[in-house]
């Protein structure tokens, strides 16, 4: 069974930094492209970024909004992505998806930024 | 940046047909992807390839294909299809993905 598990989210301070995990298991992740998806609440589905295998030379891509502050990476030793949020603000509030391929996905993790 | 658009709501009566639009100006070269949401829950893909539906899927979902438009169709509706439902597709770089806004479908 594929299976994907976001951590690390929680109440984070305005200019603050966090570290999000996925951690995989029930495929070949290091032959998977990994997605980051994040939800404001009340709100629509946003791209966040990606990052692809290393047979793509763990090329990443992000959304134009995100370029400057998001990091995506991966271990795949660990069967492990990472979503790294620097300078957050307040509009960074919102459950933060890690998905493969954008098929299947976890069930979010809670960024709450506050002042 | 590019971006999808579809209706924000779309209400159809139990056992009727509901139809999701899409629009976007590379959707004749880059697949639609569509997906269900519902409340409190992660979103499931349930159309891939704009036509192709994933295992477990019912067969009461199916997409379709015009030039810049893509449409879900939900046939037969039931009141468990009650959702949001979000098409998903990338920008002529192939390198940048992005969803339209969803839309809300309910059932009277």
């Amino acid at each position: 069974e594929i299976q994907l598990v976001e951590s690390g989210g929680g109440l984070v301070q305005l200019g603050g930094s966090l570290r999000l995990s996925c951690a995989a298991s029930g495929f070949n992740f290091s032959a998977s492209d990994i997605h980051w998806v994040r939800q404001a609440s009340g709100e629509g589905l946003e791209w966040v970024g990606r990052i692809r295998p290393k047979t793509d030379n763990y090329a990443t891509s992000y959304a134009a909004s995100m370029k400057d502050r998001f990091i995506v990476s991966r271990d795949d030793s660990h069967n492990a992505a990472f979503l790294q949020i620097k300078s957050l603000r307040a509009e960074d509030t919102a459950i933060y998806y890690c998905t493969r391929h954008l098929a299947q996905w976890g069930q979010g993790t809670l960024v709450t930024v506050s002042s | 940046s590019y971006k999808l658009t579809q209706p924000p709501s779309v209400s159809v009566s139990p056992g009727q047909t509901a139809r999701i639009t899409c629009s976007g100006d590379a959707l004749p070269d880059q697949y639609a992807y569509w997906y269900q949401q519902r409340p409190g829950q992660a979103p499931v893909l349930i159309i891939y390839k704009d036509t192709e539906r994933p295992p477990g899927i019912p067969a009461r979902f199916s997409g379709s294909s015009s030039g810049t438009t893509v449409t879900l169709t939900i046939s037969g509706v039931q009141a468990e299809d009650e959702a949001d439902y979000y098409c998903q597709s990338a920008d002529t770089t192939k390198v940048v993905y992005v969803f339209g806004p969803g839309t809300k479908v309910t059932v009277l």
